[in-house]
Order: structure tokens, then sequence, then C-alpha cells
């Protein structure tokens, strides 16, 4: 079946832009994360869903940074006003289960700020 | 901030050479997973680890995970080309919330 997609592959904004993200999970999978990973980093947890609830958001950096999965299946990561602190690959990841299993990545979305 | 502690930083082997990698953590897990990411693309899950668990393999891969020392180690053996990425290793907390931690990564260069 298919895996994690994520669109744009790309993006290019211009700082003070607002840019949204949109990662279509593995097909019934219930857990989807988002990360943010920087050059040379592993992964940085930002946020969680369990279907459509956002059961954690603790690694979201700021109030720039929104996330929503409205119907438990596609997610957008919005982030308003971006500024070049910003720019990094965001990675969405779904999982079948609840918590703390097997997670399947999108090939992520490459985001610079300028 | 990343809990997840790798080392070493960059690793280069000749092909056929094993390559270990070890991963350090601070808190109490549910379970350690690895995962492969090579240039510009996604992670790829390799294996998980319960908490229970002291030794897993799958293929060439051997983990294993010392739950005392808080601390896990990613053998592969016989290694080739093809093995070269950067690997990490990721934990979830055993209780409260659902962060999943990944370490910074050992890169890993495999020479033909």
């Amino acid at each position: 079946g298919a895996g994690v997609s994520q669109s744009p592959r790309y993006k290019v904004a211009k700082r003070g832009q607002d840019v949204a993200l949109r990662c279509d999970p593995i097909s019934g999978h219930v857990s989807l994360f988002w990360y943010q990973q920087a050059l040379g980093q592993g992964p940085e947890f930002l946020t969680y869903f369990q279907n459509e609830a956002q059961l954690d958001k603790s690694g979201l950096p700021s109030d720039r940074f929104f996330a929503e999965r409205p119907e438990g299946s596609v997610s957008t990561l919005k982030i308003q006003r971006t500024q070049q602190e910003d720019s990094a690959v965001y990675l969405c990841a779904s999982s079948l289960s609840v918590r703390q299993e097997t997670q399947y990545f999108g090939p992520g979305t490459r985001l610079l700020v300028l | 901030s990343q809990q997840g502690e790798e080392d070493p930083q960059a690793l280069s082997i000749q092909e056929g050479e094993n390559a270990t990698m070890n991963c350090s953590y601070k808190t109490s897990i549910n379970n350690l997973q690895w995962y492969r990411q090579n240039s510009g693309r996604g992670l790829v899950h390799l294996i998980l680890i319960r908490s229970n668990e002291r030794e897993k393999h799958s293929g060439r891969l051997r983990v294993t995970l010392d739950t005392s020392k808080k601390s896990s180690s990613l053998l592969i053996t016989a290694s080739r080309a093809a093995d070269t990425a950067s690997y990490f290793c990721a934990t979830g907390p055993k209780t409260g919330g659902f962060k999943t931690i990944f370490g910074a990564g050992t890169r890993l260069f495999v020479k033909a």
C-alpha cells in the first residue's frame, strides 16, 4: 500500500509569510507525529495526534506553529509569520497503534525561509 | 533539546567490516527503536527492542539494550556500501506524554 506522503516537498518562503505543510498518513493509522529536523541533527518532536485529538504539543517551539488533523487522517502543520530559524525539514510519521510503536516516515518537506 | 546521545558521531569503515553504534538515553522507556536515514530522505524503521528485552536480531542487525545503564547498541555485520546512511536511536517515555526523542545520529560511511 501507499506510504506516508507529504506536500510540498520543497517550500521557499519569505520571512513573515505563512506556510502550510500537508501530511497524508498511511490509511488506518491512528497515531500521527510531526518532527522538525535541522541539518545534521536528529528529528525533534513537535506534536502528536491520536486520531483527531492532539494529545501532545509540547514540542511546538512557539505559538506561530499550529497543527491540526480534523478528520483523523490528513494533517496540516501551519507556521505563521515564518522566521529564518524555521528553515528545516519537517517530517511526518504515522503508526498503526496508540503509542510508541514503529513509526513510518514521509519524505519530509524542506522549508527554506529567506 | 534531544535526550538521546549517540556515539560515534561519524564512522568510516571498509565494506565487509562490522559497524557498532551506541545510544544512551535519560528516562525510563517502553521501547527503543533504531532508524536509518539516507541523505535527503525520510527515516526508515530498522528494529524495535522492548524494555524487557536484552537483545534482538534482524538479518545483519543486532541490537542490545541495557536498561540499568540506559544504553543501547546497534551492530551491523558484514557492512555493504548500501549501508552508508545516518542511524538514529529513538525512545518514548514510559509514562506521561507521547514525545519520541531521537538522538543526533551516527553517520556511517562504508567504503567499497
